[in-house]
């Protein structure tokens, strides 16, 4: 079976960083996805990741270790709109399979 | 990006009745496409994986005969939900792949259907 686990909920202060993590142990690995989306939208496309290391994309980051089955999203300089639900998603053959999502919160 | 639309927004039906959902890549061919629900406050799950010219293929414990899926060609998918109940109220979410193990999937704007 396929098993992508995140943190349920985290919440964290305007401009500071946050760090959420992804494990997973799916039956084959063709590259790990994230997401943001906002309640009662499509979720949109943050990054890509396929080989180990980190991929930075402005305030986005992500770090993935295939030997762990580990991957992180890391936002710096939160701001208030960075609210919303992160989703770790992972492609073991064609399809792509959803963690549990992470919803996140900023406070002023 | 490429562009997925996803037709009706939104959907209000009457219990044991039908609904289609349309899912349209407008600016690339999408060999596959996948059908996603998610209830309030969880992730997406995906239902069923939908290719072009052949049946879809269901995940375990998505009754294939209640969700309908027909994926009549490169450009376009469509979703049944036949003989609605209000446990089948959720958000629908379609996505649209080029095709090859490491292509982005692209998300339609999904539909809320509220079965009464």
């Amino acid at each position: 079976g396929q098993n992508i686990d995140q943190p349920t909920e985290m919440t964290a202060t305007e401009g500071a960083i946050v760090q959420i993590n992804c494990t997973y142990q799916t039956s084959g690995f063709n590259g790990l996805f994230w997401y943001q989306q906002h309640a009662g939208e499509a979720p949109t496309f943050l990054s890509y990741n396929v080989l180990d290391g980190l991929e930075e994309k402005g305030r986005f980051s992500s770090f993935l270790s295939r030997s762990k089955g580990y991957s992180y999203l890391l936002l710096k300089e939160l701001q208030m709109k960075d609210s919303a639900s992160y989703l770790c998603a992972v492609r073991p053959d064609t399809k792509l399979i959803f963690g549990t999502g992470t919803r996140l919160q900023v406070f002023p | 990006g490429a562009v997925v639309s996803q037709h009706p927004s939104r959907v209000i039906c009457k219990s044991g009745t039908s609904v289609k959902i349309e899912c349209r890549s407008l600016d690339f061919q999408a060999t596959t496409m996948f059908w996603y629900r998610q209830f309030p406050k969880q992730s997406l799950m995906l239902m069923a994986t939908s290719n072009e010219g052949s049946k879809a293929t269901y995940e375990q414990g998505v009754e294939k005969d209640k969700f309908l899926i027909n994926h009549a060609s490169l450009t376009l998918s469509t979703l049944t939900v036949t003989s609605a109940h209000p446990e089948d109220s959720s958000f629908y979410i379609c996505s649209a792949s080029g095709g090859g193990s490491n292509t982005e999937a692209f998300f339609g704007q999904g539909t809320r259907l509220t079965v009464v």
